[in-house]
């Protein structure tokens, strides 16, 4: 079945570039996703790419694929303050059931001042 | 701007008793979807929905869970007779349409079972 891995946690300083990276097994996804959820809130879609994609950049969020690697990762650039949160890779494939989401365990962004 | 809404935000039952979660997903949208996140593991799909009936559903969905849109509106997950290892928080999602790629979450309502 299908699989999506993340790092538990990552600590960076306020103004660095953040990188959060995840990993899935199957090769048939056909969107993958970042989501973000801070405390207390739902899951809030961040970007997502298209599996044709190699990289999609969207303001300070830059998400590169690696499709033969199957491999995801989220470029936060000058992270701040409040960038602290759990962010979620998830994949997706089209089905009759509209898309349904496969989540990975989360990684918690913990940005210092 | 419209937002997919949960009530209750926290409900706290009593072990085999019945709860009723309820989502107002967004009001053009027609893919509904129940998702849910024990403590400190993933957020797993339970259900799809559309049309007015199941499109697709885990392993976990069994047969004391069912879900319903009873008006129109809102959008049920009703647990019969609750567990303990029920207690998780409880995500509902709606979509405009199959092939749309953002699904709308909302705030999420935290069972706890005792």
């Amino acid at each position: 079945g299908e699989d999506v891995e993340q790092s538990l946690f990552l600590s960076v300083r306020e103004g660095d570039s953040s990188v959060i990276n995840c990993t899935y097994t199957d090769s048939s996804s056909t969107y993958l996703y970042w989501y973000k959820q801070e405390p207390g809130a739902g899951l809030q879609l961040l970007t997502y790419i298209f599996s044709n994609m190699d990289m999609k950049q969207d303001q300070r969020l830059t998400v590169l694929l690696n499709k033969k690697d199957k491999h995801l990762s989220l470029r936060i650039a000058d992270t701040q303050t409040g960038d602290s949160a759990i962010y979620f890779c998830a994949e997706s494939k089209t089905n009759n059931a509209g898309n349904m989401l496969t989540f990975g365990g989360g990684t918690r962004l913990m940005v210092k001042p | 701007e419209p937002e997919v809404t949960q009530t209750p935000s926290h409900q706290v039952t009593q072990m085999g008793q019945e709860v009723i979660l309820r989502c107002v997903p967004i009001s053009n949208h027609l893919y509904f979807y129940w998702y849910r996140q024990i403590l400190g593991q993933k957020v797993e799909f339970l259900v799809s929905f559309y049309n007015n009936e199941i499109s697709e559903k885990s392993e976990i969905f069994d047969d004391q869970f069912s879900v319903e849109r009873p008006d129109g509106s809102n959008f049920t997950l009703k647990i019969r007779s609750t567990k303990l290892e029920d207690s998780a928080m409880y995500f509902c999602a709606s979509k405009p349409d199959r092939l749309n790629t953002e699904a709308f979450f909302g705030q999420g309502t935290r069972l706890t079972v005792v």
